[in-house]
C-alpha cells in the first residue's frame, strides 16, 4: 500500500525566513511528486511538481527530490504571512494516476 | 489550467438519502478523479472516472455506495448513496490532461461540502 508521510506540525517560521517542508513516500515506483497548498475552507492549489532527482525552482519555491532516499521537500524562501496554510505532499505512479496524499503540514508564518 | 466547477457547493442531507455531485470542466480533459476529504484529514482518492466505461475504484470504495458517471470529456458526477453521518466530508473532483507531456498535473475543483444529519 502506498504511503506518504509528512510531519503534521504546526511548523512555525518567522516572516522572511526559509520554511522547509519534508515528505517521504513508500512506493519506489512513484514517478511524479506534487506540492499543494490548501487554505482553510478552500480546495488544494498546485504550487510545485517535480519528477527528476535534484532541485526545481519557481519563484520563492524550490522542490527537491531524492528518489534513492524516497524523499521530497519544499523550501519557501522569504516566507510571508500569506504562506500560512497546510501544505500537502502528493505522489503518483507512472502515467495518468490518481494521487496519494500525505496528511499535510500546517505552516504558520509569524509576522 | 482548466476551470473546474462543482455543484452543489454545499448541502445538508438526511441519513438514508442520496446526493449527486456534478463536476464540469471548461475544456476537454483526459482524466477525471474524485477525492474525499474528511474533517481535519487529507485527501483520499475514491475513484477514477473513465469516459465511456465503468469507473475504477480504490480499495475501500464501492460502486454501489459511490456510483460515478462520465458521459463525456468535460463532465462527471459522483453520487453518495444511502448516506450516513460518516459520509460528511468535502468531495472534490480533479482533472488531468494526460495528452500533455508528463508529469500530468492535477487540478482540483472548489469542492462540495456535505453534511449528513
Amino acid at each position: 500500500q502506498k504511503e506518504v508521510e509528512q510531519n503534521s506540525g504546526p511548523l512555525s517560521v518567522p516572516e522572511g525566513a526559509i520554511a522547509s517542508l519534508n515528505c517521504t513516500y513508500s512506493d519506489r515506483g512513484s514517478q511524479s511528486f506534487f506540492w499543494y497548498r490548501q487554505y482553510s475552507g478552500k480546495s488544494p492549489e498546485l504550487i510545485m511538481f517535480i519528477y527528476s532527482n535534484g532541485d526545481k525552482e519557481d519563484g520563492r519555491f524550490t522542490a527537491q527530490l531524492n528518489k534513492a532516499s524516497q524523499y521530497v521537500s519544499l523550501l519557501i524562501r522569504d516566507s510571508q504571512p500569506s504562506d500560512s496554510a497546510t501544505y500537502l505532499c502528493a505522489v503518483a505512479g507512472g502515467g495518468a494516476d490518481g494521487l496519494t496524499f500525505g496528511k499535510g503540514t500546517h505552516l504558520i508564518i509569524q509576522p | 489550467s482548466a476551470v473546474i466547477s462543482q455543484k452543489p457547493s454545499r448541502d445538508i442531507c438526511q441519513r438514508g438519502t442520496s446526493l449527486t455531485i456534478q463536476c464540469q470542466v471548461d475544456s476537454q480533459v483526459t482524466m477525471m478523479f474524485w477525492y474525499r476529504q474528511q474533517p481535519g484529514q487529507s485527501l483520499t482518492l475514491i475513484a477514477t472516472a473513465n469516459q465511456g466505461s465503468e469507473a475504477t475504484y480504490e480499495s475501500g470504495f464501492v460502486i454501489d455506495k459511490f456510483p460515478i458517471s462520465r458521459p463525456n470529456l468535460t463532465f462527471s458526477t459522483l453520487t453518495v448513496s444511502n448516506m450516513s453521518p460518516e459520509d460528511s466530508s468535502i468531495y472534490l473532483c480533479s482533472v488531468e490532461d494526460a495528452s500533455a507531456q508528463g508529469p500530468y498535473e492535477q487540478y482540483f475543483g472548489p469542492g462540495t461540502r456535505l453534511t449528513v444529519t
